[in-house]
């Protein structure tokens, strides 16, 4: 079965923290995994996809196929990195996405 | 581009009333999404569109729910009769073809609130 989870529904820190966002995943074939956030009261954006190996904001993400994972992480986080981030796997075939559960960051002053 | 636009904003209504919920998708692309969050299950796909024909509406929660996609510029989500649980937020989304470089446009969301 194809799964997404995020095994923490908050994750709290001070700013200058190194954070980590936890995703793992189930799929049989070759994985594409995103990473998207939502700030408060705003529409849902991409931050980062695996396959472009990019950092946005200071967010790096590596898929780990061993562990079938793809954390999200910062090593400083600042107080406008608090918002919803949801963790999504590419279903194969048409252009599905399923979500993970979403975990919330909240970063303190 | 303006984006994904989604109307209304926001809807209150009274339980057993219809509720129509609007969306644009960003001209060109070939899919739309509808999803529903929550708190309790956060976000959930109900049903998308490739080239306005649906694809999967396994994720459509009962009856109640339909949607549709007349063109390729508009699609609406239809709840009727609405029930208190249906409160959420709506989403839809839209992408270009296939594949990792084609992400999904989310719109700002309708918040429906069922009285």
């Amino acid at each position: 079965a194809q799964r997404v989870t995020q095994p923490e529904k908050l994750l709290s820190v001070f700013k200058g923290a190194p954070v980590e966002l936890k995703c793992n995943y189930s799929y049989s074939g070759s994985p594409e995994l995103f990473w998207y956030v939502q700030y408060s009261r705003q529409r849902l954006q991409l931050l980062l996809r695996h396959i472009s190996r990019e950092s946005i904001k200071g967010f790096t993400a590596d898929l780990n196929k061993g562990e079938t994972s793809f954390h999200l992480k910062k090593p400083f986080a600042q107080e406008e990195d608090s918002a919803m981030y949801y963790c999504a796997l590419l279903s194969g075939g048409y252009n599905k996405l399923i979500f993970g559960a979403g975990t919330r960051l909240a970063v303190h002053p | 581009d303006a984006g994904v636009i989604q109307s209304p904003r926001h809807e209150v209504t009274e339980m057993g009333q219809e509720v129509t919920l609007r969306c644009k998708p960003i001209s060109g692309h070939d899919y739309l999404f509808w999803y529903r969050q929550t708190m309790m299950r956060g976000l959930e796909l109900l049903i998308y569109f490739n080239n306005n024909v649906p694809i999967d509406d396994s994720g459509m929660p009962e009856d109640r729910f339909s949607a549709k996609m007349p063109n390729a510029s508009f699609s609406t989500l239809k709840i009727q009769p609405s029930e208190p649980r249906d409160s959420a937020v709506y989403f839809c989304a839209s992408s270009l073809s296939l594949g990792n470089n084609q992400p999904q446009h989310f719109g700002d969301g309708t918040r429906l609130s069922i009285l």
